[in-house]
This record gives structure tokens, sequence and C-alpha cells, in this order.
């Protein structure tokens, strides 16, 4: 079983609709991020989370939340999906003193 | 803001050859990390080879090295022997304190290795 886990890998969504994005970790590491990544573009920051009670902004926040339920489990969602949102996301985790993040498999998201 | 600059959104190389990839990057810290990622079609984030700033000497992993000019700027990742298998989009990033050590990815190169 990876390290990371998104589910789902794939979603097909409407406009309008509210979609939640999934990531696990069986790593025990506190720090945790999302990505986006759009071809010609690289990944960009959406949020991070350092532990339970700490959520921060990352440069494309607006759009999105997330919630961190527990240190193994960070989720994203879109509260009212629009076309440009339709993109690869990442789930990254990384240990406090470490430099090495640990990316899930990706979710591609598409919106309709 | 820091930014990481890919110039080369493709290129292509033999099987057996070697292929440099450019990267540069602004920054006004002083210390921090730099990072060549490897994405193959399975989408997969691969990390490739990490570079620590303090360091003057240029990290190597196999077949992969580096170049790390800290005065330019500049961060080049060389794939000797290339191997089909290296086929990928191959993502330099940038580790940086504020945004709490999140990756500040480039665009992407993406490499074909041709037979």
């Amino acid at each position: 079983d990876a390290d990371v886990t998104q589910t789902p890998r794939n979603r097909i969504t409407k406009t309008g609709k509210r979609i939640m994005l999934e990531c696990s970790q069986t790593k025990g590491h506190d720090r945790m991020y999302w990505y986006r990544q759009d071809p010609g573009l690289g990944l960009r920051l959406i949020y991070y989370s350092f532990d339970v009670k700490d959520i921060n902004k990352g440069e494309i926040s607006d759009g999105y939340s997330v919630s961190r339920q527990a240190q193994a489990k960070f989720s994203l969602s879109l509260e009212s999906a629009i076309p440009n949102q339709t993109a690869l996301y990442f789930c990254a985790t990384r240990r406090g003193a470490s430099t090495e993040a640990f990316f899930g498999q990706g979710t591609r998201l598409t919106v309709v | 803001a820091q930014t990481v600059t890919q110039s080369q959104p493709e290129m292509s190389v033999q099987e057996a050859e070697t292929v440099t990839l450019s990267c540069t990057y602004d920054t006004s810290e002083s210390n921090y990390y730099l990072f060549w990622y490897k994405q193959p079609p399975s989408r997969q984030m691969i990390l490739v080879i990490r570079q620590e700033a303090y360091k003057q000497q240029n990290a190597t992993e196999n077949r992969f090295s580096v170049n790390f000019q800290k005065a330019a700027k500049s961060f080049s990742l060389k794939i000797s022997d290339s191997q089909l298998g290296d086929t990928a989009m191959y993502f330099c990033a940038f580790m940086k304190r504020n945004s709490g050590y999140a990756l500040n990815f480039g665009k992407g190169t993406s490499l074909l290795v041709t037979p």
C-alpha cells in the first residue's frame, strides 16, 4: 500500500457541485500540503498544514478550503467547482526535520 | 517572492547520450534547498536529486548529477547514459522557509529519450 494515498484517483464533476479530495498518510509526518498541477504551469501550492490545529494558505487558495481531521488526514474541498479548477491535484507530506517530501499518486479532477 | 525558471519546455536525447536540463531561480535567502523531480507518464512525483545551498559540492545520484552555481542562481541537471525510462517531465523545485518549507516548482521540461 502507498504511504500517501489520495482518493479518488480520477473524478468528473459538474460545475457548481461541492467536491472533496482526500489524502491520508501512514508515514507519521506532521506536515501536509496540497498542490495543483496544470499543463505548462508546474505545481502550485494551495494549502499546507503543520498539524491538526494549523492551516495556512498557499499561493492559489481562492476557491478551495481544507480540513486536517487528524495528523494522518488532510482533505481539500471545492465548495462550488468551476471548469478552471480542472487539474491534477497532489497531496504531499514531510517530516518536520526533513527536506524530503513524499507525494500521493495524484487526483485528476475534471469539472464540466 | 521566489521564482523558478525552466527555459526548455521540451527536449529530446538519444539513448545512451547525455542531456542537460536548465533551471534558474531567484531568491534573497542564503540557506535553501533545490530539487529535481521526475514525473513519468504514471504521474507519480519521484525525487531525483537534492542539493543543499550551503554545500559547495555538486550532488550526484548514479547517472544524475547537478551543476549548482550559487552566485549565478543556476541549478542544472545532467543525465548521463540516457535510458528510455528517463522519458518524463522534469521539474526543478526550490524549498523556501516562508510558506512552511513548501516546494516552489518550475514549469517543467518534457524529456523524450529516443532509441
